[in-house]
């Protein structure tokens, strides 16, 4: 089953405005976490929500699950040229000791932030 | 702040050969894993490691492929015969818990021609 599609694909905006992209997913899951890729380099681990959570905060970041509609949303505040990259969520849907830590990963928004 | 490491960060092998990726998690990890992201594609699983075994593989996972903790701080993925398909970047991750954050490496861009 397909997991963590985010939307939009792409996203342009100035500097100092507000990035909010989502995340939609399939089945029930134990937890859903962020991550920034900037162009051919590794993944780092933004923010992770559990699935009894319903918002987080980070920094600049804030971060919204909602189960019943089984999506997420991630909101970059007071965006800078260095927040450019893909954004990826993943879900841990492991429910059994046959998947665990499995993280699924959608294909990625990615944000350009132009000065 | 502690991090995971790969080496090499690029690795160019012919069809066929054998390649050893190398990973050094975060050092009171206790979950080690192996995801593999195909140039403008997704991030796939492909494995997942705990106490000395592997605990999930994806169907990606076949027996070309296989993994080992050698020491107390090595993670290697090791492909026996790669296959142009191989071509990818591999990332190795950790986490110290199930289903706590998973720690990504900077990743080794494997290049078989």
């Amino acid at each position: 089953s397909q997991q963590g599609e985010e939307d939009p694909q792409a996203l342009s905006i100035q500097e100092g405005e507000n990035a909010t992209m989502n995340c939609s997913y399939k089945t029930s899951i134990n937890n859903l976490q962020w991550y920034r890729q900037n162009s051919g380099r590794g993944l780092v681990h933004l923010i992770l929500i559990r699935s009894n959570e319903r918002e987080k905060h980070s920094g600049r970041l804030r971060v919204t699950l909602d189960t019943s509609k089984k999506s997420s949303s991630l909101l970059i505040t007071a965006s800078r040229a260095a927040d450019t990259a893909s954004y990826f969520c993943a879900t841990d849907a492991s429910q059994t000791t046959d998947s665990w830590g499995k993280l699924q990963f959608g294909a990625g928004t990615q944000v350009v932030v132009t000065p | 702040e502690p991090e995971v490491t790969q080496t090499p960060s690029h690795q160019v092998t012919q069809m066929g050969q054998e390649v050893i990726l190398r990973c050094v998690p975060i050092s009171n990890h206790l979950y080690f894993y192996w995801y593999r992201q195909i140039l403008g594609q997704k991030v796939e699983f492909l494995v997942s490691f705990y106490n000395n075994e592997i605990s999930e593989k994806s169907e990606i996972f076949d027996d070309q492929f296989s993994v080992e903790r050698p020491d107390g701080s090595n993670f290697t993925l090791k492909i026996r015969s790669t296959k142009l398909e191989d071509s990818a970047m591999y990332f190795c991750a950790s986490s110290e818990w199930l289903r706590n954050e998973q720690f990504f490496g900077p990743g080794t861009r494997l290049t078989v021609l």
